[in-house]
């Protein structure tokens, strides 16, 4: 029972177009999100995180919006460059147990 | 201002041998997590420790499979008696508090081969 899950495995999009991310969650106790993304060979890197109480969170060319009635959440990277090509990770969290939930993550392409 | 420590990067046992995986979290963080990614997967939960404490081990195989976050030291992932299904790559995160408001911050990873 995969409690946070990532359709879509792969995304191509043009270098300066704005790239969606989406992620979908069962579990009505988690109330933290996270986008982490990962390059081959390392290790994930914290980007953007949104808390259930808000329905949208901003940092530069990042923003994440919290569907929480329907249980969804997507992250949007505008304008979208070459360096942004790796594997994001949608992770959901419940303060209560302190762990984080991971998605199988969507290996994002930008092309020049 | 290191961040979260992994040795070894790589490791190879044959099957049968034990893997000891080592973690130092960022300086002054008390939790730390481990996860799993198989080839072509995304990150497994294993355990989340504490210093000196196991807080939810819920992802961690029953058998061959422990951690420990010792009150000095590094954290230590430990599998004895390794098969192929092992064969994964396994990530360290800490985190200065429990909880969701605080991202955590991972190493680079131990890549173990069982051979």
């Amino acid at each position: 029972d995969q409690q946070v899950k990532q359709n879509s495995p792969s995304l191509s999009v043009q270098e300066g177009r704005i790239s969606i991310l989406n992620c979908d969650y069962t579990n009505s106790m988690f109330d933290y999100f996270l986008w982490y993304k990962k390059y081959p060979a390392e290790g994930p890197t914290f980007l953007i995180s949104i808390s259930s109480i808000k329905d949208k969170n901003e940092d530069g060319r990042f923003t994440v919006f919290l569907n929480k009635s329907a249980k969804h959440l997507s992250l949007h990277i505008v304008p979208s460059q070459p360096g942004d090509s790796a594997v994001y990770f949608c992770a959901a969290s419940d303060m209560g147990t302190g762990k984080s939930t991971f998605g199988d993550g969507t290996t994002l392409t930008v092309k020049p | 201002n290191a961040g979260v420590m992994q040795n070894p990067r790589h490791l190879v046992r044959r099957r049968g041998q034990e893997a000891r995986l080592r973690c130092s979290p960022v300086k002054g963080h008390s939790h730390v997590y481990w996860y799993r990614q198989l080839p072509e997967e995304g990150l497994k939960f294993m355990v989340y420790l504490q210093k000196e404490n196991i807080i939810d081990e819920s992802g961690m195989p029953k058998e061959r499979f422990s951690a420990e976050f010792p009150k000095e030291g590094p954290s230590i992932l430990r599998i004895q008696q390794v098969v192929r299904g092992d064969s994964a790559a396994y990530f360290c995160a800490s985190s200065p508090r429990t909880g969701a408001t605080y991202e955590q911050y991972f190493g680079p990873g131990t890549r173990l081969t069982v051979t």
